[in-house]
C-alpha cells in the first residue's frame, strides 16, 4: 500500500481482556519496528522484525506482550490480560532497509497512524 | 540508558512569531539525529535526517542544525503558522533502534 495502515485505530478493552493490534507496512519493506508512547512519553521502542524474523525483542515489558510476522509483511501486536498500564498508542513504523549495521542509524521509518488502546 | 532530552515540553506561539526548539542526545556511537512531526490524529512523518556535524537542513520555513561533538540539534520555524501545531519529535539513531525524545508540542495561534 501507499503507507502503513493500523487497526483499529481506537480500541477500549475491559482489563484483563486480550487484544491484538495489527500493522501493514509499505508493501516490500524489510523493516518493521513496535512502538509504544504512554501519555506524556516519548515513543519507546517494543520490538523489531526483519522480514519474518523477530531479531529483537528487548523492549516488550512482559511476557504478556507477544508479536508476530508470519509472512514477513502484516504484523499482528497481542497484549494478553491487559492491564491500565497498556493503555497507550501503539506505533507501528516500516523502513525499507534492515536494522543493523553502521548506515542503520540513518534509516528512515514510515509510520502508521497508531492504535490508541484504553484499557478499564 | 540512552537519554534523549526535547525542550521544552511545550510551547504557544503566535502567528507569523519563529521558534526554535532543542533536542539533546548522547554524543558516543552517534548514526544519525532524525526529527518528525506528528500531527494528531495523523502517523509521524519525517523531516530531516542528520549525520554529519554541522549539518543544516531546510524545508520550507523548518530548518535543524546539528552538534553532534556537543550533542545537540535545534529545529527551528521561521513565521509560525496554525499548521505548524504539532509534536516535534527527535530521535537518535545509533547502532540500536530509533530512541526518541518525549517531544516538542507546539501550538501555533492565530
Amino acid at each position: 500500500g501507499a503507507g502503513v495502515s493500523q487497526s483499529p485505530r481506537y480500541k477500549v478493552a475491559k482489563r484483563g481482556q486480550d487484544v491484538a493490534l495489527r500493522c501493514d507496512p509499505i508493501s516490500g519493506h524489510v523493516s518493521l519496528f513496535w512502538y509504544q508512547q504512554a501519555l506524556g512519553q516519548g515513543p519507546e521502542f517494543l520490538t523489531y522484525f526483519q522480514n519474518e524474523a523477530q531479531l529483537d525483542k528487548s523492549g516488550l515489558p512482559s511476557d504478556r506482550f507477544f508479536a508476530e510476522r508470519p509472512e514477513g509483511s502484516v504484523s499482528t501486536l497481542k497484549i494478553q490480560r491487559t492491564q491500565q498500564e497498556d493503555s497507550a498508542v501503539y506505533l507501528c513504523a516500516s523502513s525499507s532497509q534492515p536494522q543493523g549495521g553502521t548506515p542503520s542509524g540513518a534509516n528512515v521509518l514510515t509510520f502508521g497512524a497508531g492504535s490508541r488502546l484504553t484499557v478499564l | 540508558i540512552l537519554n534523549v532530552e526535547q525542550s521544552p515540553q511545550s510551547l504557544h506561539v503566535q502567528e507569523g512569531d519563529s521558534t526554535n526548539f532543542t533536542c539533546s542526545f548522547p554524543s558516543s556511537n552517534f548514526y544519525a539525529l532524525h526529527w518528525y512531526r506528528w500531527e494528531t490524529a495523523k502517523s509521524p512523518e519525517a523531516l530531516f535526517v542528520m549525520t554529519l556535524n554541522g549539518d543544516e537542513k531546510k524545508k520550507g520555513r523548518i530548518s535543524a542544525t546539528l552538534n553532534t561533538k556537543e550533542g545537540y540539534s535545534y529545529l527551528y520555524i521561521k513565521g509560525s503558522q496554525p499548521e505548524d501545531s504539532a509534536t516535534y519529535l527527535c530521535a537518535f539513531g545509533g547502532n540500536t533502534p530509533l530512541v526518541f525524545g518525549k517531544g516538542t508540542r507546539l501550538s501555533v495561534i492565530a
